[in-house]
């Protein structure tokens, strides 16, 4: 079944430091999220994004966030000074907008995460 | 607002015994998706149920939804130590301009003991 693969799978930073984490969604999906859990706390939605431009957005994801398809493939979120409130596992996700069957269109699928720790 | 929020917190149970986990959620949706968490692990997408409908089955699972209660619930039948994980539902809200972004709860944590 194809999945949304993310990397780093870990990464530890020091606070103040730049962080880009990256993720392929599924190849035919159309719609691209990141969320993020903070350690024993809820999934948060950070972003969302669509025809190569952010779609929606929470409070959560100011300016020191941002989000970024570079190429066909990939999805990127950037952090670019990280403070310790920042570590969490942050999940890519991925949905598709063709409803070829069921609710292939609605489901969101998501990745493993990348745990990111700053010191 | 308190969307999807999941009870019981947790729930330890014996294999083979039935699991059921209730969700509650505040404001319209367009639909309710449960996700299973193994510790440390990505979510993994169990099933979705729309709004216009009110049970669902996939293999040893069953949701309900119920609108005019605004809740659901996620029944694992016969279930083994390998359904050990938390469980989430996750709703999306209805309107035209959510995207797809969902809401999820605080989730169940399940133990099934061997």
């Amino acid at each position: 079944e194809p999945e949304v693969t993310q990397t780093p799978s870990h990464q530890v930073t020091q606070m103040g430091q730049e962080v880009i984490l990256r993720c392929v969604p599924i190849s035919n999906h159309l719609y691209f999220y990141w969320y993020r859990q903070i350690l024993g706390q809820k999934v948060e939605f950070l972003v969302s994004f669509y025809n190569n431009e952010i779609s929606e957005k929470s409070e959560i994801f100011d300016d020191q966030f941002s989000v970024e398809r570079p190429d066909g493939s990939n999805f990127t979120l950037k952090i670019r000074s990280t403070k310790l409130e920042d570590s969490a596992m942050y999940f890519c996700a991925s949905r598709s907008i063709r409803l070829l069957d069921g609710n292939s269109g609605n489901t969101i699928y998501f990745g493993e995460g990348s745990w990111l720790t700053v010191v | 607002s308190q969307q999807g929020e999941e009870d019981p917190q947790a729930l330890s149970i014996q294999e083979g015994e039935n699991a059921t986990m209730n969700c509650s959620y505040k404001t319209s949706i367009n639909n309710l998706q449960w996700y299973r968490q193994n510790s440390g692990r990505g979510l993994v997408h169990l099933i979705l149920i729309r709004s216009n409908e009110r049970e669902k089955h996939s293999g040893r699972l069953r949701v309900t939804l119920d609108t005019s209660k605004k809740s659901s619930s996620l029944l694992i039948t016969a279930s083994r130590a390998a359904d050990t994980a938390s469980y989430f539902c996750a709703t999306r809200s209805a309107g035209g301009t959510s995207y797809g972004k969902l809401t999820f709860g605080q989730g169940t944590i399940l133990t099934v003991h061997p």
